[in-house]
C-alpha cells in the first residue's frame, strides 16, 4: 500500500563515510524528488528527476550524487559525509512535470552524522 | 525569486477554539500554485490542498478552509473547532511554472493543540 517509501528510516554514521539513501514509488509517477529537511524543520528542494532524466540541480555539494535507475526510484548517494548532512532527507513524487501536480512524500530518512 | 512567508512559528490553542494559519507569498509568475502540507510529530509530510493562481474561491473540506486572496498574495488556513490531533507543524508552498514543478516551501507553522 505504500505510495512512496524510503530505506532506511534512520541512517546514524561517522563523518567521513559514504552512504546512500533509497526512494521507490509505486504510484505511476514519472517526476521524483529530493528534499532536505535541516534541524529547524526548513525544507529544501535538492534534485528532480523526470522519466530517469535530471530536471533540477539546486546548489548542493557534489558529494551528493542521484541516481533514478528507472522512473519508480530515485536514491540518493552521499560521498564523505560531513556533520552538517545531518539533516531528514524526503523524497517525493507527481505526475509528470506540469506545474501544478501534489507531490507526495515518503515518510523521510533521518541521517545523523557523528 | 519565490518565497513563502509563515510569520507564525508556533501558535498554541485549546482544543474546540478555531485557529487560522497565515501564509502570504511572492512570486513574478501570473500563473502558480499554492499548496498546505501537514507534518505530524511523526514526521511525513501530508498532502492538504493544491489551489491554482486563476481559482480564488475558498475551499472548505471538513473542519478545513482555505482563504486565497491574490490582492494580498495570501494563502490562510483555518482550522475550525480544533481537536489534538490536529497538532502538527504545518507548511505552506509555492509551486512555479518552470520545466519542473519545483516546490518553494515556508518555514512551517508549529500548532499545538491541548485539551
Amino acid at each position: 500500500d505504500t505510495a512512496v517509501s524510503q530505506t532506511p528510516k534512520y541512517l546514524v554514521t561517522q563523518m567521513g563515510n559514504d552512504k546512500s539513501i533509497k526512494c521507490e514509488q509505486n504510484l505511476g509517477h514519472d517526476t521524483m524528488y529530493w528534499y532536505k529537511q535541516d534541524s529547524k524543520k526548513f525544507l529544501k528542494i535538492m534534485f528532480s528527476y523526470n522519466n530517469k532524466e535530471l530536471i533540477i540541480n539546486e546548489t548542493v555539494p557534489n558529494r551528493f550524487s542521484p541516481k533514478s535507475p528507472d522512473k519508480a526510484h530515485l536514491n540518493l548517494h552521499i560521498n564523505s559525509l560531513e556533520l552538517g548532512d545531518s539533516a531528514v532527507y524526503f523524497c517525493a513524487s507527481s505526475q509528470g512535470t506540469q506545474p501544478g501536480q501534489p507531490q507526495h512524500f515518503g515518510d523521510g530518512t533521518r541521517l545523523s552524522i557523528l | 525569486a519565490q518565497k513563502v512567508t509563515q510569520a507564525q512559528t508556533e501558535i498554541s490553542v485549546v482544543e474546540k477554539e478555531d485557529v487560522t494559519l497565515d501564509c502570504v507569498y511572492e512570486t513574478r509568475d501570473t500563473t502558480y500554485y499554492l499548496f498546505w502540507y501537514k507534518q505530524p510529530p511523526s514526521g511525513e509530510l501530508v498532502f492538504l490542498i493544491r489551489r491554482n493562481s486563476f481559482d480564488e474561491q475558498n475551499e472548505i473540506s471538513g473542519r478545513y478552509s482555505w482563504n486565497f486572496q491574490k490582492s494580498t498574495s495570501s494563502f490562510n488556513f483555518t482550522i475550525t473547532a480544533s481537536q489534538v490531533v490536529d497538532s502538527a507543524v504545518y507548511f505552506c508552498a509555492l509551486g512555479n511554472t518552470g520545466t519542473a514543478s519545483k516546490l518553494t516551501f515556508g518555514t512551517g507553522t508549529r500548532l499545538q493543540v491541548t485539551l
